[in-house]
């Protein structure tokens, strides 16, 4: 099973470029999320989905926006990338309620 | 105030013994969700065990077991046998009751594990 995958791994930006990362999920999860890992801040939640047409933010939304058209796919778009978006990105996936995240190996994102 | 709090950024403990990692929690909520993920310098973020707020019997899976005190809101993560392989870190999750159909994974900072032989 593929589970979550992500791409790119690493991606280099120059500050105001855009971009996507793709999340890909193939376990028919309802429930997908994008979180961001900086050093010493654990991970923080960007967006999250429950459902395909759903979306809803966490705790640090701005700057990126999501969609969720299909359930296996939840890309997070960059409009105008900051220094401040360098980062390591992390999308994960759950079924139900109380299972278990699911993550991808992670996004390497710098912006210069 | 923060959600989930983990007091040790870094702690040592030689190979075969146990440790004990320290996570308290803040919610209002009567159903909740703690889980512990391991972290290793490949960067995956692996689940190691989850506890339910009604569940009785503290979580348990192999050598990882949680230590569950519902009353201090505290769900520390014991170790036991420590092998080389688990020097990671560790991350602890609280995962709130559902609110308007929505629900959120918070991570405490993590606490960095390191195995000495």
């Amino acid at each position: 099973n593929a589970g979550v995958t992500q791409t790119p791994k690493f991606q280099v930006l120059k500050t105001g470029q855009s971009m996507t990362l793709q999340c890909a999920q193939d376990m028919n999860h309802e429930y997908m999320s994008w979180y961001r890992q900086d050093p010493g801040m654990g991970l923080r939640l960007i967006h999250y989905s429950v459902g395909a047409g759903i979306t809803d933010q966490g705790e640090v939304p701005n700057g990126y926006n999501v969609s969720r058209s299909t359930t296996e796919d939840f890309p997070l778009r960059l409009l105008s990338a900051a220094p401040s978006q360098t980062s390591v990105y992390f999308c994960a996936s759950r079924q139900g309620l109380t299972g278990e995240l699911f993550f991808g190996e992670g996004s390497r994102l710098t912006v210069l | 105030a923060q959600k989930i709090t983990q007091t040790q950024p870094g702690m040592f403990v030689q190979e075969k013994e146990a440790v004990t990692l320290d996570c308290t929690y803040d919610t209002s909520d009567q159903s909740y969700g703690l889980f512990w993920y391991k972290q290793p310098s490949s960067g995956e973020m692996i689940f190691l065990i989850y506890q339910g707020s009604y569940d009785e019997q503290n979580a348990t899976e192999g050598r990882y077991s949680l230590n569950f005190q519902k009353a201090r809101k505290s769900a520390n993560l014991v170790i036991s046998a420590s092998q080389l392989g688990d020097s990671a870190m560790y991350f602890c999750a609280m995962r709130e009751g559902r609110k308007g159909g929505s629900e959120k994974l918070v991570f405490g900072k993590g606490t960095k594990l390191t195995v000495n032989p």
